[in-house]
């Protein structure tokens, strides 16, 4: 059973368009990250989310942790072609493992 | 700062076969781990360590060993290579675990394929 489940599996949408991923789990996580990786890379860390309800932007990303800690979305305003790549959640919760989900991949059309 | 290194980026054996996998980390972090992707299954967590002489297992541990004899290197060893282990491999680590604000700093990647 996947701790993490994170959809949609794939994403293909046009320049310019918004997106909202999700990662969902019925466990609760003391934080929350979201990385992104490109083809031949190691995962490369976006945001981490700590507090139940939290909101953090980055540039045309926000991040949003859940009330009760168990989920989290990723949405993206005005999508560009650089932002094409696989976006992981990973959830920490107290036993010193981190855990990912499945990944989004997601591919910005010009 | 070279970060987290990896070595070899690629590898062939043949079933049976052992090898090891080499990770180091220069930024003096306590948490290490090693991760395996395969397509459409993200990372699964293979074998972590807390710090130096301390390791525990992951998600995925059976037919993987590690150590963890200093703080700067954490080597991955293949005991008996089978083909269900054929994948890209991931090393990690961040300054104290899964501690909030714990940035994970991922190398390279080992893409290694068994015949």
């Amino acid at each position: 059973t996947q701790l993490l489940e994170q959809s949609p599996q794939f994403l293909s949408i046009q320049e310019g368009e918004n997106l909202t991923v999700y990662c969902n789990s019925s466990s609760v996580f003391s934080s929350l990250q979201w990385y992104r990786q490109e083809p031949g890379e190691g995962p490369v860390l976006l945001v981490t989310v700590v507090t139940g309800g939290e909101v953090k932007k980055l540039k045309r990303l926000t991040f949003q942790f859940g009330d009760a800690r168990k989920d989290s979305s990723l949405h993206i305003t005005a999508a560009q072609p650089g932002d094409t790549g696989l976006y992981l959640c990973a959830g920490a919760r107290g036993d010193d493992k981190i855990i990912f989900g499945k990944g989004t991949r997601l591919h910005i059309l010009p | 700062n070279a970060g987290v290194t990896q070595t070899p980026k690629f590898q062939v054996l043949k079933t049976g076969q052992s090898m090891t996998l080499q990770c180091a980390q220069d930024m003096n972090h306590e948490y290490m781990s090693w991760y395996r992707q395969d397509p459409g299954m993200g990372l699964r967590l293979i074998h972590y360590s807390v710090g130096a002489g301390i390791t525990d297992q992951g998600e995925v541990p059976n037919g993987y060993n590690v150590s963890r004899s200093t703080t700067e290197d954490f080597p991955l060893r293949l005991l008996s290579a089978a083909p269900s282990q054929t994948s890209v491999y991931f090393c990690a680590s961040s300054y104290a675990g899964t501690g909030s604000y714990n940035e994970q700093f991922f190398g390279p990647g080992t893409r290694l394929t068994v015949l």
